[in-house]
């Protein structure tokens, strides 16, 4: 069965903190990994993967994709409390026509 | 560009009434969906569609219908509204194999 897992469900961190966000997936013909962070409302766009090793990079947020090991990392370098959010992985796949989504990680970062 | 709008923002619902989210896109995409997320949950699929005039269900169909007339419009009907369909609803679109693009959400409760 297809699935994404994403650890840990929940972290509460102090601002300027480095903090590293998990997505695991097991799916049939991976296409590529998709990070989102939702706050009150709809999810807004951070990554797109597709290539194994190869850093996607945007201000203080990063992230990778290993597709041998099948796991995703998000990294937010000093935490900022507008980075509270819930950050959600999903996966998809050639030939299908969703995305699979993790249950999503909620990031609390504390002034 | 207005991306993907939905319509109402929120709503209270009666049980067994029905109702009618509106959803609408102005990018010419051709994939359309409908996503439910509950409390602490990720995003479920409830239907979605490929193109005008073709839609299928997703994981969690029962006690919704929808319709695809146009390329750019998605409603989700709710038949005879229960307590378990309390719920944020999200249309979103997109171009195959690219990000998804979400709608604001509609936030229901069904009393």
């Amino acid at each position: 069965e297809d699935k994404v897992v994403q650890s840990p469900l929940s972290l509460v961190v102090h601002e300027g903190d480095t903090v590293t966000l998990n997505c695991s997936y097991e799916v049939t013909n991976f296409r590529s990994l998709l990070w989102y962070k939702q706050e009150k409302k709809a999810p807004t766009f951070l990554f797109m993967l597709t290539s194994s090793g190869i850093e996607k990079k945007s201000g203080r947020l990063s992230s990778i994709l290993d597709k041998k090991e099948l796991f995703s990392i998000l990294n937010i370098t000093a935490t900022q409390t507008g980075d509270s959010a819930v950050y959600l992985c999903a996966v998809d796949q050639t030939g299908a026509n969703n995305l699979f989504f993790g249950t999503g990680t909620r990031l609390t970062v504390i002034p | 560009n207005a991306g993907v709008t939905q319509t109402p923002k929120f709503r209270i619902l009666k049980i067994g009434q029905s109702m009618t989210l509106q959803c609408t896109q102005d990018m010419n995409h051709n994939y359309m969906y409908w996503y439910r997320q509950d409390p602490g949950m990720g995003l479920k699929l409830i239907y979605y569609s490929v193109g005008a005039g073709i839609t299928d269900k997703g994981e969690v169909p029962n006690g919704y219908n929808v319709s695809r007339s146009t390329t750019e419009d998605f409603p989700l009907r709710l038949e005879l509204a229960a307590p378990s369909q309390t719920s944020v609803y999200f249309c979103a679109s997109r171009v195959v194999p690219e990000k998804l693009f979400f709608g604001s959400g509609t936030q229901l409760s069904v009393l």
